[in-house]
């Protein structure tokens, strides 16, 4: 049983495309995250949601949208594609004291 | 926001002992936390902190804290080649709502046998 699933794994696009990216935990967590990862494997926050409410957005371009439906699901839109953003993105999810982060697999998008 | 510091790269033998160090940026931090990122997976939680320990002990893993200097160590004990992979530690930052974890670069540990 995945606990924090993302789809798709890989995603190549060409620059100014749209694209997203999916996430889906079944921990029952109430908050959920999207960090990116690059090249260098430095890893930034990018939102965090609890019960489906935007609550951390740290300085994304608005071409990054997330968006939760439900509190299981946070899903990241991205429009207007550029080389910059190619990146490993991982969804996480948390709850409780001491707040411990669930990772996913993680979707790495290449921008050509 | 200030960099979490740690240093990029460390190789031991198998069976030693290996000691990643990391300086965080937040004395009132109230947990710090160590994860292993595998190549091409996520980050696993390996162990955490509350900032009023010093030491932690989980198995083969011993957390250290040293508040004063804003200094955390995770020392692994009897390494084996399947400890090779990229640790990250991070501190906690509380943001409005809710709080942000902020990572550090990575140390990248290669168990030779």
């Amino acid at each position: 049983d995945t606990a924090v699933s993302q789809t798709p794994k890989y995603l190549v696009t060409q620059m100014g495309n749209d694209k997203s990216i999916k996430c889906e935990q079944n921990l029952g967590h109430d908050t959920m995250y999207w960090y990116k990862q690059d090249s260098k494997k430095f890893l930034k926050i990018m939102f965090s949601y609890n019960n489906k409410e935007l609550i951390i957005n740290e300085t994304v371009p608005n071409r990054f949208s997330p968006k939760s439906p439900d509190k299981a699901h946070l899903n990241l839109h991205i429009n207007s594609l550029e080389l910059g953003d190619s990146a490993v993105y991982f969804c996480a999810s948390s709850q409780g004291v001491p707040p411990r982060e669930f990772f996913g697999p993680g979707t790495r998008l290449t921008v050509l | 926001g200030e960099d979490v510091e740690q240093s990029l790269f460390l190789s031991v033998r198998e069976g030693d002992s290996s000691v990643i160090n990391c300086t965080y940026t937040d004395s009132s931090s109230t947990y710090l936390y160590w994860y292993k990122q595998e190549p091409g997976a996520g980050l696993q939680l390996l162990t955490y902190i509350f900032s009023n320990m010093d030491m932690k002990q989980d198995q083969r893993l011993t957390v250290l804290l040293n508040k004063k200097d804003k200094h955390l160590s995770l020392r692994i004990a009897d390494t084996q080649t399947g400890d090779s992979a990229i640790y990250f530690c991070a501190e906690i930052l509380p943001r409005l709502s809710g709080y942000a974890l902020n990572f550090g670069k990575g140390t990248s540990l290669l168990v030779t046998p």
